[in-house]
């Protein structure tokens, strides 16, 4: 069963409005984290921000925000004032504190900054 | 600085070649990890290893291999290459108790 699934294959969104970007999630693991990556056209992968099951706030890391329903197994992220760079593909991912330490990927989103 | 490397950055392979990628970390970290990235699956564990000679296999390790003989390099072995191992393939580093998991640049392999 897909443990990530990010449902947006691509998105496009006016430069300076926010936008979110979605993903949804399943584990039995009462200890988690998850995590959102973002990668550009040059391809390298580029941590944007993570929050932990267990913590109370959702995270924040200047414009990229994380909407954490823990009941809905959701994890969106927000970014706020969008900017042109900010195109890129997008991807969510999870990792269970039980079992493996690696990473498991949503699909993707592909991110479309429109001046 | 500390970082972690892949090489080679791009590479073209006949079908049924042996090949071999590398990762370099400098780190220091324990677990290691190699995905493929192919459109429409996001990336997809291959092989992971926790520690010197642990190896372990993920989703999709058929045709691969790798080896743990110290801290710093897993390389990731196609045995026999395949027209379906085309795919760009990321090597990654992380340590326990930390949260970040660091990614190589990634290897862009394509098999003819």
């Amino acid at each position: 069963a897909q443990k990530i699934t990010q449902t947006q294959p691509g998105m496009f969104v006016q430069e300076k409005e926010a936008v979110t970007l979605d993903c949804t999630y399943d584990t039995s693991d009462p200890s988690y984290g998850l995590f959102w990556y973002k990668q550009p056209s040059s391809g390298e992968m580029i941590f944007l921000i993570y929050q932990g099951s267990y913590d109370q706030q959702n995270a924040t890391e200047g414009r990229y925000s994380l909407n954490f329903q823990k009941a809905r197994k959701s994890a969106n992220l927000v970014i706020s004032a969008s900017q042109l760079g900010d195109s890129a593909m997008y991807f969510c991912a999870m990792r269970e504190s039980t079992g493996r330490r690696a990473l498991t990927f949503g699909s993707g989103t592909r991110l479309q900054v429109q001046p | 600085d500390a970082e972690i490397t892949q090489s080679p950055r791009h590479k073209i392979t006949e079908t049924g070649r042996q090949v071999t990628l590398a990762c370099h970390q400098t780190w220091n970290h324990n677990n290691m990890f190699w995905y493929r990235q192919d459109l429409g699956h996001g990336l997809r564990l291959i092989h992971y290893s926790y520690g010197v000679q642990d190896t372990n296999k993920g989703e999709v390790s058929d045709g691969y291999s790798v080896s743990r003989s110290n801290t710093e390099d897993l390389p990731l072995t196609l045995e026999s290459a395949a027209s379906s191992q085309t795919s760009v393939y990321f090597c990654a580093s992380s340590e326990e108790g930390t949260v970040e998991a660091f990614f190589g640049q990634g290897t862009r392999l394509t098999v003819v």
